[in-house]
């Protein structure tokens, strides 16, 4: 398997700008989760989705974020409008099963630079 | 609630040396207990995981960790450090019955090896 699949590698964009992100999870997979990665918060989890339902967004910052899982294979992330201290890594990350001892599959992740 | 104290943001050693990464746990339910590490430009990656089968356990790469209950704590050791353990460790805490998937993951410890 290629693993967690996440696009674009690096985004740059201006504040104001729409930015989305976006991931393959691993096939199989019936939990995916985003991340947010930042030198002062370290690594937060914004939301999860079980069999492509959203479960748990209370990570999600603000109205400006949202987050659809359309099917097993794909899930977006989107920030609109961006800010600047919305600059970070995004990661992805995919696990199997019912047990929350399973280990998590992460992705590559997104750096996110808003100008 | 649960979360994650991980003592020292930065640890050095040279190579040969023992590499020890502190972590401290607090948790209401039995907890699961995780090591990931990341290397640069990477997403986390599982280096082993407690389950309540054995405190002892190990990872890869040679890594292993202790469960003591006592002192809430899971330190991560390796007997000899290799240049190839320059990376970022995380440790993290999720549980039983917590009404969901939520992985809480610790501020991360940047392990340097000095030749």
């Amino acid at each position: 398997d290629a693993g967690v699949i996440q696009s674009p590698r690096h985004e740059v964009t201006e504040m104001g700008q729409e930015v989305t992100l976006r991931c393959k999870p691993i096939s199989g997979h019936d939990y995916l989760f985003w991340y947010r990665q930042t030198m002062m918060r370290g690594l937060e989890l914004l939301i999860y989705f079980n069999n492509n339902v959203p479960i748990d967004d209370s990570g999600m910052p603000e109205d400006r974020f949202s987050a659809k899982m359309p099917n097993a294979s794909f899930s977006t992330l989107k920030i609109q409008p961006s800010e600047p201290r919305d600059s970070a890594v995004y990661f992805c990350a995919s696990s199997f099963g019912q047990a929350s001892y399973n280990e998590q599959f992460f992705g590559p992740g997104t750096r996110l630079t808003v100008l | 609630a649960q979360s994650v104290t991980q003592l020292g943001s930065h640890v050095s050693v040279s190579e040969g040396a023992l590499v020890l990464l502190r972590c401290n746990y607090s948790s209401s339910v039995p907890p699961y207990l995780f090591w990931y590490v990341q290397y640069p430009n990477q997403g986390l990656q599982l280096l082993l995981k407690y389950t309540s089968a054995a405190t002892l356990v190990k990872g890869i790469n040679g890594f292993e960790a202790e469960f003591k209950k006592s002192e809430t704590s899971f330190h991560l050791t390796k007997p000899s450090a290799h240049m190839s353990d320059a990376a970022e460790y995380f440790c993290a805490v999720s549980g039983r019955n917590t009404g969901g998937f939520k992985t809480i993951f610790g501020a991360g410890t940047r392990l340097f090896v000095k030749a």
